[in-house]
């Protein structure tokens, strides 16, 4: 089975503050993915990733970045953690570029910026 | 713009009841179109997806999907609920955007079960 690992299921941060969000998979697959998920909003894609060092824009990076240095692990990163970034974060990952690969999730990470 | 509609934000049904999970979508071409839970503190899990072939597609713990083109619709049916079955249910549709695929997500679905 594919294991998708982040590696804080609850963070309280201070706003200012730089934040570190690790995602680790085991499976080898080419691509990964970072969502935030709201309330009445669903799932809405941040940053993803195709291949080692590299990442793409989704649909709502502002505030965000990401860092890909090894195929396993991709790391979101809140520059200057805000309120507003208070969600839950969802990473996934996939193999290959195949329109019905299903996307394979981590537990979340509940992030609360106070 | 490409988009998933989910219709309901929440849904409450009796045990033994039928379950209907409404999911519309918007797409200029032929969509892969997905069903994921998400059961209380944990990730997203696949319950089904729809590429190509058979229209009406059977998922895992009972439920199914039925693709309608002319509808643009992928609701997602069990016949008789579960307690079990209480969660939140994500449409997803997966898209050529930006030069790459992507899984757009509908808003969500919270089910409720009771006795």
């Amino acid at each position: 089975d594919v294991k998708v690992t982040q590696s804080s299921r609850y963070l309280v941060k201070r706003t200012g503050e730089k934040v570190f969000l690790e995602c680790v998979q085991d499976m080898d697959h080419e691509n990964m993915f970072w969502y935030r998920q709201d309330p009445g909003l669903g799932l809405r894609l941040i940053y993803f990733s195709y291949d080692v060092k590299m990442k793409e824009k989704g649909d709502i990076p502002e505030g965000y970045s990401v860092s890909r240095e090894k195929k396993e692990r991709f790391s979101l990163i809140l520059e200057s953690a805000s309120t507003n970034q208070t969600s839950m974060y969802l990473c996934a990952s996939s193999p290959g570029q195949g329109y019905n690969s299903p996307l394979h999730f981590g537990n979340g990470t509940r992030l609360t910026v106070t | 713009a490409q988009s998933v509609t989910q219709l309901g934000s929440h849904v409450s049904v009796s045990e033994g009841a039928l379950v209907l999970l409404r999911c519309n979508y918007s797409s200029s071409v032929p969509p892969y179109l997905f069903w994921y839970v998400q059961y209380p503190n944990q990730g997203l899990q696949l319950l089904l997806k729809y590429t190509t072939g058979a229209t009406l597609v059977k998922g895992i713990n009972g439920f199914e999907a039925e693709f309608k083109k002319s509808e643009t619709s992928f609701h997602l049916t069990k016949p008789s609920a579960h307690m079990s079955d209480a969660a939140e249910y994500f449409c997803a549709v997966r898209m050529f955007s930006g030069g790459y695929n992507k899984l757009i997500f509908g808003a969500g679905t919270r089910l409720a079960v009771h006795p």
